[in-house]
C-alpha cells in the first residue's frame, strides 16, 4: 500500500546551518506531496506542496522538489533560524492521506 | 477568516466519563477528519467523513464515535470504552475526500484531553 517514510529525529542544527529532512514515498500512480509544520501545542500548518513530478514547492525559505525517479520529496532550507524549531511532517495524497511519522528539528542559537 | 476551530483547547475528564470534542469549519469543505497524536508520535486516523450523514472508521476507531449532521461540524465523542484516551486530538478538513488527490488537509489547533 501507499506510505511515507521520513528520517527520524531529532535533528539538531546551529542557527544559519543548512537543513535537509529526507522523505521518500511509496505509491502507485501520481500522488500529491506535502510538507506540514507543527509548533509545540498547535495543529499542523501546510508549509508547501507539489502536485506533479519535477514540481518544486516553496514557502518561507523552505523548498522541496517532487522527484518521481527517486520517489522522494526532501525538505531543504539554506539557513535555519531558531524560530524554525518544530516538528515537520511529510505527507501524500493519492485519494487518501498518508502522513510520515514526523521529524523534530531543534535549532540552537 | 476561514478556518477550523476546535474547542476547548484543554479538557479534563474523570475516568469512565464520555466526553465530546467540538470541531467546526467555515471553509465549505466536504471532507472532515479526526486524528489522535500521542507525545512524540505521528498522526493516527480515528474517523473521517466525506459527506454529511456519512462517515467511515479510520485505523483506531474503537472507543470513539462521531456524527456529521451538518457540513461544517464533525464532533468526536471519546467514550469510556477507549482504554487510553489521554492524547492530543486534531481535526482536519479538505475540499474533497477520496475523489481528489490534489487537495491538502487543513488542521485545527487541537484539543488536549487529559483523563484523570
Amino acid at each position: 500500500g501507499d506510505s511515507v517514510t521520513q528520517m527520524e529525529g531529532p535533528v539538531t542544527l546551529s542557527e544559519e546551518a543548512f537543513l535537509t529532512i529526507n522523505c521518500t514515498y511509496t505509491a502507485t500512480g501520481y500522488p500529491s506531496l506535502f510538507w506540514y509544520v507543527q509548533y509545540p501545542g498547535e495543529g499542523l500548518q501546510l508549509l508547501l506542496k507539489a502536485t506533479k513530478a519535477d514540481d518544486k514547492g516553496s514557502n518561507k525559505g523552505f523548498e522541496a522538489t517532487y522527484r518521481k525517479e527517486t520517489t522522494s520529496f526532501h525538505l531543504e532550507k539554506g539557513s535555519v533560524q531558531v524560530s524554525d524549531s518544530a516538528v515537520y511532517f511529510c505527507a501524500l495524497n493519492r485519494y487518501k492521506f498518508y502522513f510520515g511519522s514526523g521529524t523534530k528539528l531543534n535549532v540552537k542559537p | 477568516d476561514g478556518g477550523i476551530t476546535q474547542s476547548p483547547k484543554y479538557l479534563f475528564r474523570k475516568e469512565g466519563q464520555n466526553v465530546t470534542l467540538s470541531c467546526e469549519q467555515n471553509l465549505n469543505h466536504d471532507a472532515m477528519y479526526w486524528y489522535r497524536q500521542d507525545p512524540g508520535q505521528g498522526l493516527r486516523l480515528i474517523y473521517y467523513s466525506q459527506i454529511v450523514n456519512d462517515f467511515q472508521k479510520g485505523d483506531i476507531a474503537e472507543g470513539y464515535s462521531v456524527s456529521r449532521e451538518k457540513k461544517e461540524s464533525f464532533p468526536l465523542t471519546v467514550t469510556s470504552a477507549q482504554k487510553n484516551p489521554t492524547a492530543f486530538y486534531l481535526c482536519a478538513s479538505s475540499i474533497a475526500g477520496d475523489t481528489s488527490s490534489y487537495n491538502e488537509q487543513f488542521f485545527g489547533p487541537g484539543t488536549r484531553l487529559t483523563v484523570l
